[in-house]
């Protein structure tokens, strides 16, 4: 079956420090990737997503590369802020008609003045 | 409309209760989710809709109870819950027919049984 793997958090950092979150994937076909991200008391916020091997997903100053030979899609900002500490999630939607989505356990960041 | 929009947004209920969670869309979306999730972790699959029939129950005890009365709407209706159903229930949506699309979220229900 399909499943995704993220590093275990909190990932704490200090505002402006560089952040990279680590999603790792299995699946058959070839999956879209993404990431959402959930701030206190809010539902899922799709944040950036990659649809083939390659692409680069970005957003709000994050980044993601769909890295087939490695089976990755790690989660990169170069100057994170206060109001970036979220839980983040990596998740993908498989290939060939199946249409569930499959998540990561999260990745809480918190970020320090 | 990239809207997924849940209704209440807080509900709080006694054991003996019986309550709706309404879920609703206008993206055209035939896919629709209810997800249960509690605090740090991931959302948990509970239901799956697709073109208004229920395709995917993940072993939910019968005291939720889904429908889907047409292909904009989602209801969640709630009889008997425990204690530990207390969670943020989170409403999604999704095309079926197009591939390297996402799930839209809502902003969730965050339900509280006492």
């Amino acid at each position: 079956g399909n499943s995704v793997t993220q590093m275990e958090g909190p990932v704490t950092l200090s505002e402006e420090a560089f952040l990279t979150i680590n999603c790792t994937y299995t699946a058959t076909g070839y999956p879209s990737l993404f990431w959402y991200v959930q701030y206190p008391g809010e539902g899922l916020q799709l944040l950036l997503k990659a649809t083939k091997a390659d692409d680069k997903g970005s957003n709000k100053g994050f980044e993601a590369t769909y890295r087939k030979e490695t089976t990755s899609f790690h989660l990169e900002k170069g100057s994170v802020q206060v109001s970036d500490s979220a839980v983040y999630f990596c998740a993908l939607f498989p290939s060939g008609g199946s249409y569930i989505p499959t998540f990561g356990r999260g990745t809480s960041l918190i970020v320090h003045p | 409309d990239t809207e997924v929009t849940q209704t209440p947004k807080h509900l709080v209920m006694g054991m003996t209760n019986k309550k709706s969670l309404k879920c609703e869309q206008h993206m055209g979306h035939r896919a629709m989710y209810w997800y249960k999730q509690k605090a740090k972790k991931p959302p948990e699959l509970m239901f799956v809709y697709s073109y208004e029939k229920l395709s995917i129950n993940e072993s939910v005890p019968s005291r939720f109870s889904p429908e889907c009365p047409n292909s904009s709407l989602l209801n969640l209706h709630l009889h008997a819950l425990q204690p530990e159903d207390s969670a943020l229930y989170l409403c999604a949506s999704s095309p079926i027919d197009r591939s390297g699309t996402e799930a839209f979220f809502g902003q969730g229900t965050r339900l509280t049984v006492v």
